[in-house]
């Protein structure tokens, strides 16, 4: 089972800044089954990126996803309160996990 | 319009059988490709993916949990029933049924949640 392992745990910073999420993988993955997934209070989790780096319907280019083999990253560019949120990343493979997820605070 | 809704008991004993239902609607589980799966979040804590069905009848389940758990499909209906037995306290928590695609690898449509408490 590929575990997935996020930093930081919490990450706090200012609208307008950049925001870089990590994932590491316990194992050498495709990033073809590599998804981000932001989660709100009270709401369910929306997928931001599938298959590493692409955007899912509705979400904006200031979201970007890239990385390779055990190492990924989730990339939110000129943060906007709406931004800040718990991200996680996801596995998608014979099995699926999610990471412990990285909570997006606001400085 | 696509949508998943989770329906089932709020609270449930210790020992019994938590019974979990996704009705949803705008996708069939019989297209190639389609899979609704259930993910759950205890409270304070992260994500755990728990089981999906797939279109083809392809179960998989997380391999800590693969011998409390059962999944099942009726098409005709448009839901799948999530089972989960000898519950205990460390099963409370808020449960999601979503969409999977292979297209996509990914869960791209969520329901709403459910929260369910385990206590005698």
């Amino acid at each position: 089972e590929i575990v997935l392992t996020q930093s930081p745990a919490t990450l706090s910073l200012s609208p307008g800044e950049r925001a870089t999420l990590s994932c590491g993988a316990s194992e050498s993955v495709s990033s073809s089954y590599l998804a981000w997934y932001q989660h709100k209070p009270g709401l369910p989790p929306r997928v931001v990126i599938y298959d590493g780096s692409s955007r899912a319907t509705g979400i904006p280019d200031r979201f970007s996803g890239g990385g390779s083999r055990t190492d990924f990253t989730l990339t939110i560019d000129r943060l906007e309160p709406d931004d800040f949120a718990v991200y996680y990343c996801q596995h998608y493979g014979t099995s699926i996990t999610f990471g412990q997820g990285t909570r997006l605070e606001i400085k | 319009q696509i949508t998943l809704k989770e329906s089932g008991p709020t609270l449930v004993k210790p020992t019994q059988t938590l019974t979990l239902t996704c009705t949803f609607s705008g996708f069939s589980l019989t297209t190639s490709g389609m899979g609704v799966g259930w993910i759950r979040q205890p409270p304070g804590k992260a994500l755990e993916w728990l089981a999906l069905i797939y279109w083809d009848d392809d179960e998989r389940y997380s391999p800590s949990l693969k011998n409390r758990l059962s999944i099942t499909k009726d098409t005709s209906k448009n839901q799948v029933v999530l089972k989960l037995t000898n519950v205990d306290p460390m099963d409370a928590g808020t449960y999601y049924c979503a969409r999977g695609r292979i297209l996509m690898f990914a869960m791209d449509v969520w329901g709403q949640g459910i929260t369910v408490t385990v206590s005698s």
